[in-house]
């Protein structure tokens, strides 16, 4: 069965510092991956994908995730960090062949201190 | 900015009440999902839909139903609200694609719920 672990409930770093949202996860066969955002009050939104090709995928909003077959990963990474990334983040998968489901993780909620 | 919308934005209504949460996109997407997501939590899926007639239940139990009758419109309906239906109630789309690729999820502000 598909499953989406996001180890940490939450994540606190300070505005400029490089920030990284980890994500695992567990498919029977290849992975779709992707990372959404929920800011407050707002829907999510999607930030980027992973289908095939190069393992570092770049998204919207300055940041990207690298996809890990060997550790099952794809953590979303930002060189340096805005208050404004302040949001919950939440990774999902889709095995390839499962065209109607996609598994979402229970969300990580990234703070950015000034 | 994504063209699809949920009304009402918030929703207070006393046990045993009938409601229908509303959902319409304007992106001729053949593929609708509602999610449910408690504070904090992961969403889940309750129901998904893909295309006209075609409605499918999701991973999690609901007492919900839903119907599909235009492309563009998904509502969800509760036929007798319970606290137990307090929740956020997410709607998203995307197109259908037999490979999957490009296949991304829109989704509404969605719509929370309160049920006293």
């Amino acid at each position: 069965a598909q499953s989406v672990a996001q180890p940490e409930d939450q994540v606190n770093v300070a505005e400029g510092n490089p920030l990284t949202v980890k994500c695992t996860y567990s498919v029977s066969g290849n992975p779709y991956l992707f990372w959404y955002v929920q800011y407050p009050n707002r829907g999510l939104q999607f930030l980027l994908k992973y289908i095939t090709g190069d393992n570092l995928v770049k998204g919207s909003y300055g940041f990207e995730a690298e996809f890990n077959k060997s550790q099952t990963s794809f953590h979303l990474k930002k060189p340096s960090a805005l208050v404004s990334d302040s949001a919950l983040y939440f990774c999902a998968v889709r095995e390839k062949t499962s065209y109607d489901k996609v598994i979402f993780g229970p969300g990580t909620s990234l703070s950015v201190i000034p | 900015e994504a063209d699809i919308y949920q009304t009402p934005r918030y929703l207070v209504i006393g046990t045993g009440k009938k409601i229908t949460l509303e959902c319409s996109q304007t992106m001729g997407h053949d593929k609708m999902y509602w999610y449910q997501q408690d504070p904090g939590m992961e969403l889940h899926l309750i129901h998904y839909s893909y295309g006209v007639n075609s409605t499918e239940k999701g991973d999690l139990s609901s007492e919900s139903t839903v119907s599909r009758i235009r492309t563009e419109h998904f509502p969800l309906t509760l036929e007798s609200a319970r606290p137990s239906h307090t929740s956020q109630y997410l709607c998203a789309s995307s197109e259908f694609r037999s490979t999957g690729a490009n296949e991304k999820l829109f989704f509404g502000s969605g719509t929370q719920l309160s049920v006293l």
